[in-house]
């Protein structure tokens, strides 16, 4: 059974970058994709992008364009999610889920990680 | 990207009742919608997958039904543990998207 867990909470300052990693277990990273999926609080759910370890590539929302980078390290079954340029916008909870990638059917999230909280402050 | 429209953003119920949350993409979009719960405090958890297919371990209370733009989940028989906050998720156009979310509480 896939179970993913996140690194810890963050504080950074306005401007800074933070990097939240996803560690799977009892998972090869192989046939799945890991997105991003923030939650600013008391908020919905906002779809960042995937990271594809089979491949090494990723796909970003428009919205996080340039500003996103989102990495597999499948040697040790961990992704990386780097946010740069925070503003207090970017005050959220960060969890990555494992994707379904299979050919002809829709993508689902499942499992998700714990959830890590950034906060932006000052 | 396409919008996912949920409908109500807030339900009272009382335990034992039948409720019903709508979905309507922007878009067609096939049966490429995904059911999420989540609990205050907790990740998200999938419900239903294509639209209809209940993920292994869901209570059987939960159904979905659609195609195309409209969709339905419903609850039959509402349980305490029901009480959450309800997303669908389209798949079928990258920038993935989520309704935001119908609050099932209790009356």
């Amino acid at each position: 059974q896939v179970h993913l867990v996140q690194s810890g909470a963050e504080v950074k300052k306005p401007g800074s970058s933070v990097k939240v990693s996803c560690k799977a277990s009892g998972d090869t990273f192989r046939s799945y994709a890991v997105s991003w999926v923030r939650q600013a609080p008391g908020q919905g759910l906002e779809w960042m992008g995937e990271v594809l370890p089979l491949y090494g590539t990723s796909n970003y929302a428009q919205k996080f364009q340039g500003r996103v980078t989102m990495t597999a390290d499948r040697s040790t079954t961990t992704a990386y999610m780097e946010l740069s340029s925070l503003t207090s916008d970017d005050t959220a909870m960060y969890y990555c889920a494992r994707e379904s990638i299979a050919s002809g059917v829709p993508n689902w999230f499942d499992p998700w990680g714990q959830g890590t909280l950034v906060t932006v402050s000052s | 990207d396409i919008q996912m429209t949920q409908s109500p953003t807030t339900l009272s119920a009382s335990v034992g009742d039948r409720v019903t949350i709508t979905c309507r993409a922007s878009r067609y979009i096939s049966n490429y919608l995904n059911w999420y719960q989540q609990k205050v405090g907790q990740a998200p958890k999938l419900l239903i997958q294509a639209a209809s297919t209940l993920q292994s371990g869901v209570p059987s209370r939960f159904s979905g039904s659609g195609s195309g733009t409209d969709f339905t989940l419903t609850i039959s028989n509402l349980q305490p543990e029901d009480f959450a906050t309800y997303y669908c998720q389209q798949s079928y156009i990258t920038s993935w998207t989520f309704g935001h979310g119908s609050k099932v509480e209790l009356k």
